[in-house]
């Protein structure tokens, strides 16, 4: 079956550590997509790629990093210099370069910092 | 400020009854508006999108309205069943960006659905 498949759904990082999180897409979509959700907050994009080899900042990346090496895979990493990490994590994916129509997201990373 | 603003509180509703849930932005033209269904530790799901120059959309059980005089959407569950009890989400893009990147979220409305 097509969809997103993100991993770990749970994960426990000490403070100072570097974790990655990863993002796997069959749906052939070009564009994907890295979000954070926090109790009452909205959504927030913390990186976007449309194309493979590119890849923009969203609106919180500072502390985070991406790569976009192929179509299928936008892994997150999440580093020491994030200040507050803890968080639900969410990776998604659209098709057409992400110009228009629906998010298809995958389960969550839920990241946790002792 | 721009902002989307959804019910703060949850909606408790009979079995059966409609859900009626609310979706208001100020200082955007949005090109589309979209709902998404979030289960509890899960990923939101895509439930119905509709168009700045589109009054209603439906599927299903589902109805959403959008009104830009008004600036906006309802999202209506008909003959709703308990597995209807989530939180939903509402996400505007604005016209002014070229692609999803600039989607805005709300925060949620929870709704629960009573047997």
């Amino acid at each position: 079956d097509g969809g997103i498949t993100q991993s770990p759904k749970y994960l426990f990082r000490k403070e100072g550590q570097n974790v990655t999180l990863s993002c796997e897409q069959n749906l052939n979509h070009d564009a994907m997509y890295w979000y954070r959700q926090d109790p009452g907050q909205g959504l927030r994009l913390i990186y976007y790629s449309q194309i493979v080899n590119d890849f923009q900042k969203g609106d919180i990346a500072e502390g985070y990093s991406v790569s976009r090496e192929k179509k299928e895979s936008f892994p997150l990493t999440v580093t020491s210099a994030q200040k507050n990490p803890t968080a639900f994590y969410l990776c998604a994916s659209s098709p057409g370069g992400g110009v228009t129509g629906e998010l298809f997201f995958g389960e969550g990373s839920r990241l946790t910092v002792l | 400020s721009q902002k989307i603003e959804q019910n703060s509180e949850a909606l408790n509703i009979q079995e059966g009854k409609t859900a009626t849930l609310t979706c208001n932005y100020t200082n955007y033209s949005p090109a589309y508006l979209q709902w998404y269904r979030q289960d509890p530790g899960r990923g939101p799901v895509f439930l119905l999108l509709i168009r700045e120059n589109e009054k209603e959309k439906r599927k299903e059980r589902l109805k959403v309205t959008f009104d830009t005089t008004l600036k906006q959407s309802l999202f209506h569950i008909t003959a709703s069943q308990p597995a209807d009890s989530a939180t939903y989400l509402c996400a505007l893009r604005p016209f002014s960006a070229g692609n999803n990147r600039k989607l805005i979220w709300g925060l949620g409305t929870s709704l629960a659905v009573n047997p």
